[in-house]
């Protein structure tokens, strides 16, 4: 079945240790977003990727980098993971740009900052 | 700008009862409105979605939503509430003048009881 795959699903790190998450999907979708979703908050979008062009969200922190380098595989870096960074990260996929496209979502990663 | 707030972060429902989630939203242009389900364990889902025509969507599992314009709100119904409905559910808000970027409420999380 098609679909989005987040690895790990459990991460943990240490304050200020580099983690990187990562998200692959199989439905050849064009965007691919990044969410962080703390605990009984919504889901917040740090940024998205439309094919190779990258959109940061005015609000996300530097400290949150992505990288995609090919259509199926979109990556997580945080630089310096601070005690606020532990959340539920959520990856989701779009064939396209607009609202008439339905984004997919993986299960998450949950990160936890010790 | 858009927002979404879901009243209730909470909900308990019998099994077999009438299950109601409030979701009022906030935009500046005509939104394109949908609801998502997340299952323990798993990505969010879409349930359904208002985007133009009728006001009552009918979405998976017998769920239906309506929007209703003057009180700005997009409720989610179901008839009969069965075991498997147990799930957090979001009420996410888009707006017709963006590229597709999504708002969503913190979500309220449904237990259903025997």
């Amino acid at each position: 079945d098609a679909m989005v795959i987040q690895n790990p699903r459990y991460q943990v790190t240490q304050f200020g240790k580099p983690v990187t998450l990562s998200c692959s999907q199989t439905l050849n979708h064009n965007v691919m977003y990044w969410y962080q979703q703390k605990s009984s908050q919504a889901p917040k979008l740090l940024f998205h990727y439309y094919d190779k062009d990258f959109n940061n969200e005015a609000d996300t922190p530097d400290n949150f980098q992505s990288r995609r380098p090919n259509t199926s595989f979109c990556f997580l870096d945080i630089r310096s993971p601070g005690l606020g960074d532990a959340a539920m990260y959520l990856c989701a996929t779009s064939r396209d740009q607009g609202l008439y496209n339905e984004q997919f979502f993986g299960p998450g990663t949950r990160l936890t900052v010790l | 700008a858009q927002s979404v707030t879901q009243l209730g972060s909470h909900v308990s429902v019998s099994e077999g009862a009438l299950v109601l989630l409030r979701c009022n939203y906030s935009s500046s242009v005509p939104p394109y409105l949908f609801w998502y389900v997340q299952y323990p364990n798993q990505g969010l889902q879409l349930l359904l979605k208002y985007t133009t025509g009728a006001t009552l969507v009918k979405g998976i599992n017998g769920f239906e939503a309506e929007f209703k314009k003057s009180e700005t709100s997009f409720h989610l119904t179901k008839p009969s509430a069965h075991m498997s409905d147990a799930a957090e559910y979001f009420c996410a808000v888009g707006a017709t003048d963006s590229w597709g970027k999504l708002q969503f409420g913190a979500g309220t999380q449904v237990v259903v009881t025997p």
